[in-house]
């Protein structure tokens, strides 16, 4: 299995200020058939289902915030929210689709400081 | 807009068999651009990937080697829906469940509600 590891588990952010968090896989889910990195973000709120944020890395789904990004190649990987906001309180996933089981980083918990 | 719909029991005794369907509208399990996967969530083991079901010209399922053979995910195309069979449970297996759509490749899109199945006597 490809192992997915964040950094940090959790972390504390005043409203407004940037949020980087990190993801790294143990092996490289980077394919130069296609350029593109298999690597995902999820947003969870509590009592709610993970919310796809973005795929191939650094591709926003529709409909998320611009505030939102991310980026990254091979093995390292950064979410990161420019501006954090009250709403962006959850927990925060990355998962790599490079090859099956599909895996999950364990979750970085970001609260308003 | 793809909504999927959770059904099953939320207590199953340890040995026993955990079955779930996820009823799913705006799509069709049929469709040849999505997959249909089952993903569960529990403090000890996060987020694990279960398997998926998905048509291309002919039903392909893929499961995780760590459900061994315990694991059956069956698409029903006259109800639209799949489900998913756990054999032989035990503790470990309590968690909450979730349905999702994989669109294209390896990203899920859209989620169930997800339902917690505590395994239990």
């Amino acid at each position: 299995d490809i192992v997915m590891t964040q950094s940090p588990e959790s972390l504390a952010v005043s409203l407004g200020e940037r949020v980087t968090i990190n993801c790294k896989s143990s092996q490289s889910v980077f394919s130069s058939s296609n350029n593109n990195n298999y690597l995902t973000w999820y947003q969870q709120k509590p009592g709610q289902p993970p919310k796809l944020l973005i795929y191939w890395a650094s591709t926003r789904e529709s409909g998320v915030p611009d505030r939102f990004s991310g980026s990254g190649s091979g093995t390292d990987f950064t979410l990161t929210i420019s501006g954090l906001q009250a709403e962006d309180v959850a927990v925060y996933f990355c998962q790599q689709y490079y090859g099956t089981p599909y895996t999950f980083g364990q979750g970085t918990k970001l609260e308003i400081k | 807009q793809v909504q999927l719909q959770q059904s099953g029991l939320g207590v199953v005794k340890p040995s026993q068999t955990l079955s779930l369907t996820c009823a799913i509208s705006g799509d069709s399990v049929s469709s040849d651009s999505a997959s249909w996967n089952w993903i569960r969530q529990s403090p000890s083991r996060g987020l694990e990937w279960l398997g998926r079901t998905y048509y291309r010209s002919k039903w392909y399922n893929n499961y995780s080697i760590h459900m061994k053979s315990r694991i059956t995910i069956n698409p029903d195309t006259s109800k639209n829906h799949f489900s998913l069979q756990l054999n032989s449970v035990t503790p470990e297996d309590t968690a909450i469940y979730y349905c999702t759509r994989e669109a294209v490749r390896g990203w899920s899109n859209f989620w169930g509600p997800g339902s917690l199945v505590t395994v239990s006597s």
